[in-house]
């Protein structure tokens, strides 16, 4: 079975600094891995995912996160945060053998709040 | 384009009574998803679609719960005699194909049932 453990339930940043929202899995074979951001009363939109190759994946919105498999992490950091980045952030896996690869385990979100 | 359309946005039953959830997927999109959202939870995986078949219905947690699609398009997700422990946001998701390696899900904004 597969898990997800996002640590930190709540972050907050000042406008222009670092982001770092952490996400760590378990899991008996490496895990395809996405990050998801939610706006308020949105549904959630794809941020980036690794599924293969390089490990440090960029997304949208100048997001990025590295897939260390040593670590069992795959943490989603953005150098200057912005007001518009506000949102709830959510790191999810699934399982690439056999036939449940469609199987989306998510962790309970991050709320990230950037102040002015 | 249209994206995953939801209906109702809210909803509030009284306890005991049923509800019916409705999900408009992306147009083309064969596999659709049902997730829930339960306060301070990540999201639950609930069933899964491959057009009007359902290969997976493991999450759905009682008898209680059913859904089905019809013409490969629309589905409703009832739920019978709710509880109080339904309340949660219910979200629907499409994509493409099945595989989580290269068809991104794409979600609707969700249905917020309370159960009073």
């Amino acid at each position: 079975a597969q898990s997800v453990t996002q640590l930190g339930s709540h972050v907050s940043v000042s406008e222009g600094a670092l982001v770092l929202l952490r996400c760590n899995y378990s899991s008996s074979v490496p895990p395809y891995l996405f990050w998801y951001v939610q706006y308020p009363n949105q549904g959630l939109q794809l941020l980036l995912k690794y599924t293969t190759g390089a490990t440090l994946v960029k997304g949208i919105n100048g997001f990025e996160a590295e897939f260390k498999k040593s670590e069992t992490s795959f943490h989603l950091t953005k150098p200057s945060a912005h007001m518009s980045d506000a949102a709830e952030y959510f790191c999810a896996v699934s399982d690439p053998s056999g036939g449940s690869n469609y199987k989306l385990t998510f962790g309970k979100g991050t709320l990230l709040t950037v102040n002015p | 384009g249209a994206g995953v359309s939801q209906s109702p946005s809210n909803k509030v039953t009284e306890k005991g009574k049923d509800v019916e959830l409705r999900c408009d997927p992306i147009s083309g999109h064969t596999a659709l998803y049902w997730y829930r959202q339960s306060l301070g939870q990540g999201l639950e995986f609930l069933i899964y679609f491959q057009g009007n078949s359902a290969p997976d219905k493991s999450g759905l947690p009682s008898d209680r719960f059913s859904a089905e699609r019809t013409g490969g398009s629309v589905s409703t997700l009832t739920i019978q005699r709710t509880q109080q422990e339904d309340s949660a946001v219910y979200l629907c998701a499409s994509s493409r194909g099945v595989s989580s390696y290269n068809s991104p899900l794409h979600f609707g904004n969700g249905t917020r049932l309370t159960v009073t």
